[in-house]
């Protein structure tokens, strides 16, 4: 079945850490798209990625960073910068890029600090 | 900046009550609104769409949502909920700008519980 991946399901980062989510789609979707999602605050886009090697800013990327080297993969790096890491962070891909077609989620990771 | 408002956080129905929730948006221009659900324990599915044509649109498990371009408004509605429903929903938007799309802005969510 094709679908989004997302690992591990649960993480936690110490003080001062740098920890990576991983985010795999084999739905051969172009863009792929990081969110983070807190309680009463929907989903915040935090980067993106319209195709191999390029991607950009979302509304909140301050403390986390990205690469997109495969059309398959699209990590996200939560950085010792980012002050306020606890939350629920979803993947999602989507065909065409930035298009309008809907976008396919994966089940998330939920990142909290020790 | 574009903003996407769902009026209710959290709302509680018996089964086989009428269920319509609101969404709002601020943008002016053409859109494309989505509406997504969130089941306990699962990956947010799209529930419905609504691109162009018919402003009513009809989607998964009898629910639909209806255009109303004058009001900015998506809202969503099921006749007669299920305990099944329990869930929480999320209105989106994106707008486009000439040919090209902006990206998807995601209300606040709202949490639905029913109660058998």
């Amino acid at each position: 079945d094709g679908g989004i991946t997302q690992s591990p399901k649960y993480l936690f980062r110490k003080e001062g850490q740098n920890v990576t989510l991983s985010c795999e789609q084999n739905l051969n979707h172009d863009a792929m798209y990081w969110y983070r999602q807190d309680p009463g605050q929907g989903l915040r886009l935090i980067y993106y990625s319209q195709i191999v090697n390029d991607f950009q800013k979302g509304d909140i990327a301050e403390g986390y960073s990205v690469s997109r080297e495969k059309k398959e993969s699209f990590p996200l790096t939560v950085t010792s910068a980012q002050k306020n890491p606890t939350a629920f962070y979803l993947c999602a891909s989507s065909p065409f890029g930035i298009s309008g077609q809907p976008q396919h989620f994966g089940d998330g990771t939920r990142l909290s600090i020790l | 900046a574009q903003s996407v408002s769902q009026h209710n956080h959290h709302v509680i129905l018996s089964e086989a009550a009428s269920l319509e929730l609101g969404c709002n948006y601020s943008y002016g221009g053409t859109v494309n609104l989505f509406w997504y659900v969130q089941y306990p324990g699962q990956h947010l599915q799209l529930l419905l769409k609504y691109f162009s044509g018919d402003p009513l649109v009809k989607g998964i498990k009898g629910f639909e949502a209806e255009f109303i371009k004058s009001k900015f408004s998506f809202n969503l509605r099921k006749p007669s909920v299920q305990w099944s429903d329990t869930a929480e929903y999320f209105c989106a938007v994106n707008a486009r700008y000439g040919g090209s799309q902006g990206n998807l802005i995601f209300g606040k969510g709202t949490k639905l519980s029913v109660k058998p």
